[in-house]
This record gives structure tokens, sequence and C-alpha cells, in this order.
């Protein structure tokens, strides 16, 4: 299993604050896709990054997968309440035998303080 | 628009029993997974199917877990016995195929007492 290493693990932050989350890796993925959980439900799927170098903006939030398929970042513009929640890395990898698989990395706790 | 269905959303089981979680993936999706996931963290592969065939069950306690996928489109995970470790919520997603991106379903909150 390929690891997904996310950081930081927690962060609480005040309304309006920007932020960034990270997700690195050793392996290279042949594409990444973010997630944001509430609790008590299944993850919900915001982002799947699939180009080296590749941004993707989803209103305040922007997603960047690295230039060599390891890495990829989350950064939110002006954080508001609603934006609290685990938000998720998984990477798509190739485990041979014609097969891809999917792992996680551990998420980062948001809150979000109005 | 289509969803991952799981059922039950909730269950309150006794150690030592058994216990079934049922997932009806998107129509169409090959590839359904089933993860288990601890509060606060990142979900953990049980076991991955491709159609009906099992591709990946190497975390999954064989022991006393077992799942399956018989027509290659819904599937069931059973617990027999649950064990109070067991505890935890478990999501079922699925994908067009195994190098798309993946839909979960809402999930079973297991407590096992």
């Amino acid at each position: 299993t390929q690891l997904l290493e996310q950081s930081p693990q927690f962060l609480s932050i005040q309304e309006g604050e920007n932020l960034t989350v990270y997700c690195n890796s050793s392996s290279v993925f042949s594409s990444l896709q973010w997630y944001r959980q509430e609790p008590g439900e299944g993850p919900v799927l915001l982002v799947t990054v699939v180009t080296g170098g590749e941004v993707k903006k989803l209103k305040r939030l922007t997603f960047q997968f690295g230039d060599a398929r390891k890495d990829s970042s989350l950064h939110i513009t002006a954080a508001q309440p609603g934006d609290t929640g685990l938000y998720l890395c998984a990477g798509t990898y190739y485990s041979g035998a014609g097969s891809y698989q999917l792992t996680f990395g551990k998420g980062t706790k948001l809150s979000v303080i109005p | 628009e289509a969803e991952v269905a799981q059922s039950p959303r909730y269950k309150i089981t006794e150690k030592s029993q058994a216990v079934a979680f049922w997932c009806d993936p998107i129509s169409g999706h090959a590839t359904l997974y089933w993860y288990r996931q601890i509060l606060g963290q990142g979900p953990e592969l049980l076991v991955q199917f491709q159609d009906e065939s099992v591709v990946d069950d190497s975390q999954l306690p064989k022991d006393r877990f077992s799942a399956e996928r018989l027509k290659g489109v819904d599937s069931t995970l059973k617990i027999q016995p649950a064990e109070l470790g067991d505890s935890a919520m478990y999501l079922c997603a699925s994908s067009f195929s195994a190098n798309t991106e993946a839909f979960f379903g809402q999930g079973t909150r297991l407590t096992v007492v």
C-alpha cells in the first residue's frame, strides 16, 4: 500500500482566515482526490486532479497536483464556519496485474470559529 | 442523482453476535470498496471488488470478516463474531473502474457493546 501523509492533522482558525492542507507521498499517483466529510456521514468528493501541475478551483477552494504527481495541496480562502469538517486526500495508484487501488491520508480536521 | 446506498445507517450489537451490512453501488460501477473508518481518521480499505471478483482483501480479518458480491452488483459485509474493537464506521464506495474517482455511501455506524 502506498502511503499518503496529510498535514496538519488538526487546524482551528478564525472565520475569514486562509489555510492550506498538504498531502505528500514518495510514490506517484495516477490521480488524486479530495473529499470532505461531516460527522456521521460518508466522504463527499470535492475534486479529482489527474495531470501533474494541474490547478482546479471550486469557489474559495483551490486544489493543486504536484508536477511529479506525488503531492497535492488544498487552499481555502476566507474560511467560513460551513467549511468545518474532515478533509481527506486519496490517491489512485497502479498496484500491478492490471489493477488500481485507492488509498487515503489520515485526514485534516478543520474547525472554523465564527 | 445516482447514489451509493448503504443499510443499516446505525447498528448496535452485542459482542460475539453476527452483524451484516449491505451496499448497493451506483448503477454501472464495476469497482466496489468496503472501508472501515475510526472516528476522526482516514478510511482503511477492507476489501475491493472488480465485478464479482475480489481484487484485494489483504487487510480483511478473515477469521471473522467476510464479503461477497455474488452477481457483481450489490455487496454484503459480514462480521461473526463481533468484537468490541470492531466499533467503527463502515463505508462502501463504488467507481466506474478502479482508476476513476470513487463515490461513497452514507456509511453504517457500528457500535459493539
